[in-house]
């Protein structure tokens, strides 16, 4: 069955430092997605991406995010200059098409930023 | 915009026993909602996904749920519950109009007692 992969599973870095978390979508999927988990806390949403552009993002994903589909397989999250409070764990989903269609979830990174 | 509630954080429930966990919703329009389960360290995985027609929808691992429309319910049930449904279940909602980005709940944690 297809699955979205992420990795690292663990990636620790320290504050200021840059990271790139790394999503290989379903291949015949058009969108995408990165949510993220703080430990104890809800899923949020951060970025959704179509279209080789973001379509919506939400506050959280400010200055410091970018995301990028570099080639036709792999879709990133970058920090910039990371924070203690980024570290959670970050989702990658994707679905293949709009409206009536469930988003797949990858099996996450968890960021611990010290 | 949307937002999801799930009241009940933690439930205990023995082996064997029937399972209801509850979801209420809030949008303007007709959602999309799903039921996503998490076990300890993993993704999020589909249990089940409504979107419209009959109300009542049969998912992954014996669960089920009903769409109330009256009571912006979305509750989740499983007749008999197995040691390995101890996990975390989210409810979400989407929207095309949207973007098909998912709102959360804070989840549930379900501890099955032997």
């Amino acid at each position: 069955e297809p699955e979205v992969t992420q990795t690292p599973s663990h990636q620790v870095t320290q504050m200021g430092q840059e990271v790139i978390l790394r999503c290989v979508p379903i291949s015949n999927h058009l969108y995408f997605y990165w949510y993220r988990q703080i430990l104890g806390q809800k899923v949020e949403f951060l970025v959704s991406f179509y279209n080789n552009e973001i379509s919506e993002k939400s506050e959280i994903f400010d200055d410091q995010f970018s995301v990028e589909r570099p080639d036709g397989s792999n879709f990133t999250l970058k920090i910039r200059s990371t924070k203690l409070e980024d570290s959670a764990m970050y989702f990658c989903a994707s679905s293949g098409q709009t409206g009536r269609t469930e988003a797949f979830f990858g099996q996450g990174t968890r960021l611990t930023v010290v | 915009a949307q937002s999801v509630t799930q009241p009940d954080i933690h439930i205990t429930v023995s082996e064997g026993a029937s399972l209801e966990l509850r979801c209420n919703y809030s949008y303007g329009a007709t959602p999309y909602l799903f039921w996503y389960v998490q076990s300890p360290g993993q993704g999020l995985q589909l249990l089940l996904k409504y979107f419209s027609g009959d109300t009542l929808v049969q998912g992954i691992k014996g669960f089920e749920a009903e769409f109330k429309r009256s009571q912006s319910s979305f509750n989740l049930r499983k007749p008999s519950v197995h040691w390995s449904d101890a996990a975390e279940y989210f409810c979400a909602v989407g929207a095309e109009a949207a973007g098909n980005k998912l709102t959360f709940g804070g989840g549930t944690r379900v501890l099955v007692k032997p």
